[in-house]
C-alpha cells in the first residue's frame, strides 16, 4: 500500500537554530514527491517537486532533498514567518491524478 | 489575478440538508480535484475530474457528489447521506491529465464546514 509518514508531528525551533523534517513514503513506483506549506485556516501552499533520488531543490531558507526512500525538508536559519504546517505528499506512477499525504510536520519557531 | 476561488470560506449546515460548496479557477487547468482535511490525518481525495463533463470517486466519495459542466468550475455538494460531514475543504487543480510527468497539483484556500 502506497504510504507516506512524516516525522516529527511538532517541533519548536528557535530563531536561527537549523533542522530538518523527515518524509518517509512507500510507493510502488514513484512519479513524484511534493512539499507544501500550510498557514492555520489557509489552503497549502505548493513548495518543491522532486522526481529522482539525488535531487535537491531550494528557496530562501528552504532546501528540498531526495533519496529513494524519503525526502527532507531542511530549514536554514529560521524565522518565525516559517512557522507553519508543512505536508508531504506523493504521487504514484500508477495514478498520477492522484496525491497521497502524510499528516505534516507542525513547525513553530520562536524569536 | 490566476488561482483558485473557494466559497463560501464559512458553512454551517443542518442535519439532513444538502450544500454545496462552490470551486472556480482562472488557470486554465484540465484536472481539478476535491481533498477533505480532518485533524490528525492526511488530506483525503473525495473526487477528481480531468475533463469536462467527467468525474471520478477518490478515496471517500460516499455522501457526496460533483459536476463539472465547465472547464473552470467543479463544485461539490455535501449530501445528507454524509455522516461525518464537519471538515476543512480544499478543491485543487492542475495542468495535465494523467501523463509522464508528475503533475503539480495546486490548492485553493480552503471551506470551513459545519454541521450544527
Amino acid at each position: 500500500e502506497d504510504q507516506v509518514t512524516q516525522s516529527p508531528e511538532a517541533l519548536r525551533l528557535q530563531e536561527g537554530e537549523s533542522s530538518s523534517l523527515n518524509c518517509s513514503y512507500t510507493v510502488s513506483g514513484l512519479r513524484g514527491l511534493f512539499w507544501y506549506r500550510q498557514d492555520p485556516g489557509k489552503g497549502p501552499e505548493f513548495l518543491f517537486t522532486l522526481y529522482s533520488a539525488g535531487e535537491e531543490k531550494e528557496k530562501e531558507r528552504l532546501k528540498a532533498t531526495l533519496t529513494k526512500k524519503e525526502s527532507f525538508l531542511h530549514i536554514t536559519a529560521p524565522k518565525p514567518e516559517d512557522s507553519a504546517t508543512y505536508l508531504c505528499a506523493v504521487q504514484a506512477e500508477w495514478n498520477t491524478d492522484k496525491l497521497i499525504f502524510g499528516t505534516g510536520t507542525r513547525l513553530q519557531v520562536f524569536p | 489575478d490566476g488561482g483558485i476561488t473557494q466559497s463560501p470560506k464559512y458553512l454551517f449546515r443542518k442535519e439532513g440538508q444538502n450544500v454545496t460548496l462552490s470551486c472556480e479557477q482562472n488557470l486554465n487547468h484540465d484536472a481539478m480535484y476535491w481533498y477533505r482535511q480532518d485533524p490528525g490525518q492526511g488530506l483525503r481525495l473525495i473526487y477528481y475530474s480531468q475533463i469536462v463533463n467527467d468525474f471520478q470517486k477518490g478515496d471517500i466519495a460516499e455522501g457526496y457528489s460533483v459536476s463539472r459542466e465547465k472547464k473552470e468550475s467543479f463544485p461539490l455538494t455535501v449530501t445528507s447521506a454524509q455522516k461525518n460531514p464537519t471538515a476543512f475543504y480544499l478543491c485543487a487543480s492542475s495542468n495535465h491529465r494523467s501523463t509522464g510527468s508528475g503533475n503539480t497539483i495546486y490548492f485553493g484556500e480552503g471551506s470551513w464546514l459545519t454541521v450544527v
